[in-house]
């Protein structure tokens, strides 16, 4: 059972560039997240799905955007890479128990922007 | 003033020793208390969850909520060098809010 899986691990990308990152889940989990952690600041939730189809903003959504168009994938977008992106990103999911319930996380996909 | 306020440390401790990790909140509506350890280049993984007030054991790991005082604790007992972490405790309010989580307390076990 791999559980939540993230790709790539790194990443590297110009100011400008564009990217998508790959979250796919083999628990059929109904709630997705993506979460950026800045060194000391601990983890911001981007956004997030309750199911196929259905997405919403986070604390801190400017300059990603998101899609859900099967229960396992929920991949994450940055269309204009800027500096302040550089981060590492998580994936996490649950059950449909709700927001406030317990998640689990894919290992990070580690992004620097210059 | 911060949601959720988490030491960050580092916190370096001898093998065997008790360890106590601690968060503060400000929201009095949070009920559902969870830590998670993240060890380095890793994603985070739940170690304890608890429902409202009171204590709750796991092995070597024990959680405390104390809502009075808007105040959870996480003592390690008998801490070994794998317990080497980051150490991030999250809450949340009822269904339909999201997870708060403090900015985690790096631990450090040395053999």
């Amino acid at each position: 059972n791999a559980g939540v899986t993230q790709t790539p691990k790194f990443r590297i990308l110009k100011i400008g560039q564009s990217m998508t990152l790959q979250c796919t889940q083999d628990m059929n989990h109904n709630y997705m997240y993506w979460y950026r952690q800045d060194p000391g600041m601990g983890l911001k939730l981007i956004y997030y799905s309750v199911g196929a189809g259905i997405t919403d903003k986070g604390e801190v959504p400017n300059g990603y955007n998101v899609s859900r168009s099967t229960t396992e994938d929920f991949p994450l977008r940055l269309e204009l890479a800027a500096p302040s992106q550089t981060s590492v990103y998580f994936c996490a999911s649950n059950t449909g128990s709700g927001l406030n319930q317990p998640q689990h996380f894919g290992d990070g996909t580690r992004l620097s922007i210059l | 003033q911060k949601e959720v306020e988490q030491d960050p440390g580092p916190l370096s401790v001898p093998e065997g020793a008790i360890v106590s990790l601690n968060c503060t909140y400000s929201n009095s509506a949070f009920q559902y208390f969870m830590w998670y350890r993240q060890y380095s280049r890793k994603g985070p993984e739940l170690l304890m969850y608890t429902y409202s007030s009171g204590n709750k054991e796991d092995g070597r790991f024990t959680a405390q909520v104390d809502k009075s005082s808007k105040y959870i604790s996480l003592f390690i007992r008998d801490s070994q060098p794998s317990d080497s972490a980051t150490y991030l405790c999250a809450m949340s309010g009822q269904a339909g809010t999201a997870l708060i989580f403090g900015k985690g307390t790096t631990l450090s076990v040395s053999s």
